[in-house]
């Protein structure tokens, strides 16, 4: 399996305030990904990172920010949490740009805002 | 952009065979990905398909025709553990310039395995 946490697992916050969900991966594997799942919408991606400061946006990227200053940090940030971000938030990592591409997920941080 | 369509729920017997199918449109392709995900847990990678035909991995097969934009997983000797969401997910032909290619996943289907 590979080498992948999620932290904080669980988190209820309240409309307004900032949250920071973290990725972090022993694989050394370059691409990080941020998705979230939610009932009756599947797995959407948020931003993913491609190496150390790059990061790009996905398909529902608004209201979020990403940091990578380490190979095996991929942070999430919420700014200002809306009721709307209540999801299940999952990590992913690859290390393979152009064969494949399999993902190993994390095991998700379920977040629930007041 | 990419759509992609699967049923809902499926319920299938244990020890039956079931087929779980997938049908995409979408602007450019490059490679189809099914994933398994438990209640609670995280996917799970279990097969993919970039060229016409049939993939096997033990009791899981995987087939792919491009043309009719469609793919169906087959689980053949079904077990209780099976019962799960399996998730059809396209991977898109255009290299978005920042090094990575992107997956769109389908909404999943939850199978229900029943003695």
């Amino acid at each position: 399996d590979a080498g992948i946490t999620q932290s904080p697992r669980h988190k209820v916050t309240e409309t307004g305030t900032p949250v920071t969900l973290r990725c972090h991966q022993t694989e050394n594997h370059r691409y990080m990904y941020w998705y979230r799942q939610d009932p009756g919408h599947g797995l959407r991606l948020i931003h993913y990172s491609y190496g150390v400061k790059d990061t790009d946006k996905g398909e529902v990227s608004d209201g979020y920010s990403v940091s990578r200053s380490k190979t095996e940090d991929f942070l999430l940030t919420l700014e200002s949490a809306t009721s709307s971000q209540t999801s299940v938030y999952f990590c992913a990592i690859s290390d393979r740009e152009y064969s494949p591409g399999e993902l190993f997920f994390g095991e998700g941080s379920r977040l629930t805002v007041l | 952009g990419q759509n992609i369509d699967q049923p809902t729920e499926m319920t299938a017997t244990e020890g039956a065979i079931v087929q779980i199918n997938c049908t995409y449109q979408t602007s450019g392709f490059n490679g189809l990905f099914w994933y398994q995900q438990h209640a609670g847990e995280a996917p799970t990678f279990l097969s993919y398909n970039v060229l016409d035909g049939l993939e096997e991995k033990g009791r899981f097969s995987s087939f792919l025709s491009r043309s009719k934009g469609y793919s169906y997983l087959l689980l053949k000797e079904l077990q209780m553990k099976d019962s799960a969401s399996y998730l059809c997910a396209v991977r898109d032909k255009a290299y978005s310039g920042a090094g990575s290619y992107q997956l769109t996943f389908g909404k999943g289907t939850k199978l229900s395995v029943i003695p």
